[in-house]
């Protein structure tokens, strides 16, 4: 069964920093491109950054481009994303989930709340 | 951006009836490796999306085969062919041809 856990999540001030961690289990994770998505309160869905299988090539929404970072380690099966300069408009629940063109599996996600 | 536009924003319909919603992109989706990535999730309250269906008309495995998807180039649909009380719920279409990868508004069913 494919489980992915995200964790990391948390209360953090406008400019701070937080970084997300995504445990996968049941795939095989260093063959499958993985997906941050993102859901503010009330709101649809939103795409954040993917991640290429082995690493080397990401992608990112404009809105957090040179303010978060994604990255994983096949060793451990986890998918990360360092958030930095983070704004209320960052607040949503953050879901990591497999595959890229064809998003697959999600996890139950993790919640950010930006505010002073 | 490929702008993905779903219709209705809400759906309410009679249990055991058909439901339909669309999903119309600003520009084709057919990739060019011949492939349409065009992919339909179910939120229901309070719980994480899931994949429906994947490449216009492809059913993730689980899914019940009342769920249905069509379409082609920029004019797509999700079809429920009885509707369900476990079918209550946000869905959402979203695109994988293009970046940034964009989702539809997303479409609410509820009973009436």
């Amino acid at each position: 069964e494919v489980q992915l856990l995200e964790s990391g999540g948390g209360l953090v001030q406008p400019g701070g920093s937080l970084r997300l961690s995504c445990a996968a289990s049941g795939f095989t994770f260093n063959i499958y491109d993985m997906t941050w998505v993102r859901q503010a309160p009330g709101k649809g869905l939103e795409w954040v950054s993917s991640i290429r299988a082995n690493g080397v090539e990401t992608f990112y929404a404009d809105s957090v481009k040179g303010r978060f970072t994604v990255s994983r380690d096949n060793s451990k099966n986890i998918l990360y994303l360092q958030m930095n300069a983070l704004r209320a408009e960052d607040t949503a629940i953050y879901y990591c989930a497999n595959g890229l063109r064809a998003i697959g599996d999600w996890g139950q996600g993790t919640l950010v709340t930006v505010s002073s | 951006d490929v702008v993905m536009t779903q219709s209705p924003l809400s759906l309410p319909v009679t249990l055991g009836q058909p439901a339909s919603i669309s999903c119309r992109s600003s520009q084709s989706l057919v990739y060019s490796d011949g492939n349409t990535y065009l992919n339909w999730f179910q939120q229901r309250p309070g719980q994480s999306p899931r994949r429906l269906i994947y490449m216009v008309s492809n059913r993730d495995s689980g899914v019940p085969d009342r769920f249905s998807g069509g379409g082609s180039g920029t004019d797509f649909t999700l079809k429920i062919s009885r509707v369900e009380a476990e079918d209550v719920g946000v869905y959402y279409c979203m695109q994988g041809t293009h970046w940034p990868l964009t989702f539809g508004g997303g479409t609410k069913v509820e009973i009436k």
